[in-house]
């Protein structure tokens, strides 16, 4: 069954620096790949996604994500961060092209607090 | 283009009751996915229609219902209510098989 790690459940960056999340997945074969971000009692907003091809892929809000195979990881960047980003994060994967259709399985978040 | 939309917002029901939420895409998409949020289990697949079809189940009891309409509208029903189905419950939306998925603000349920 595949699953989704994300290592660390809070981090904190003080504003203006770099900010890295990790994300490891397991899976048969490269899902499709995905990072959202969740404000206190809001839904989820998709920040990127990996499907195929080149495996740096850029997202809304000043956001990166980089898919390396050989580690099954997906980890997430932002190089200098903004107050407005303290939120939570979830990686998510769903299944290859038409075998799983759009269910997504989710790690279980990392809280970014953002210190001024 | 609006986006997904969710009603109630919040519902607070009493133990054994029964709930339906509701949740209208996005225009044009056809597939709609229902998770449950938890502090406790995370984010947790429910179940996802798509032209009507359920296609994919989650791991709930049978107490967690759904269905999709023609114009891909969605509603989801909780039977017999339990203290540990209160959540936030999290509609999304998706164009086609194997696309991205497009989020609503969620339903809060709390059984009392």
């Amino acid at each position: 069954a595949q699953s989704v790690t994300q290592p660390d459940i809070h981090i904190t960056v003080s504003e203006g620096a770099s900010l890295e999340l990790r994300c490891n997945y397991s899976y048969g074969a490269t899902p499709y790949l995905f990072w959202y971000v969740q404000s206190p009692g809001q839904g989820l907003q998709l920040l990127l996604k990996y499907f195929s091809g080149d495996t740096l892929v850029q997202g809304i809000k000043g956001f990166e994500a980089e898919f390396k195979r050989s580690q099954s990881s997906f980890n997430l960047r932002k190089p200098s961060v903004h107050w407005s980003d303290a939120a939570e994060y979830f990686c998510a994967v769903a299944g290859v092209r038409g075998a799983a259709g759009n269910k997504l399985t989710f790690g279980g978040g990392t809280r970014v607090l953002v210190k001024p | 283009k609006a986006g997904v939309t969710q009603t109630p917002r919040y519902l607070i029901k009493t133990r054994g009751q029964q709930v339906t939420l509701s949740c209208s895409p996005i225009s044009g998409h056809r597939s709609v996915s229902w998770y449950q949020q938890t502090p406790g289990q995370g984010l947790q697949f429910l179940f996802e229609y798509f032209s009507e079809t359920q296609r994919n189940k989650g791991n709930f009891p049978g107490r967690f219902s759904g269905r999709q309409f023609s114009n891909s509208r969605s509603e989801m029903n909780v039977s017999t209510l339990e203290l540990g189905d209160s959540a936030l419950y999290l509609c999304a939306s998706s164009l086609q098989w194997n696309t991205e998925a497009f989020f609503g603000q969620g339903t809060r349920l709390t059984v009392v």
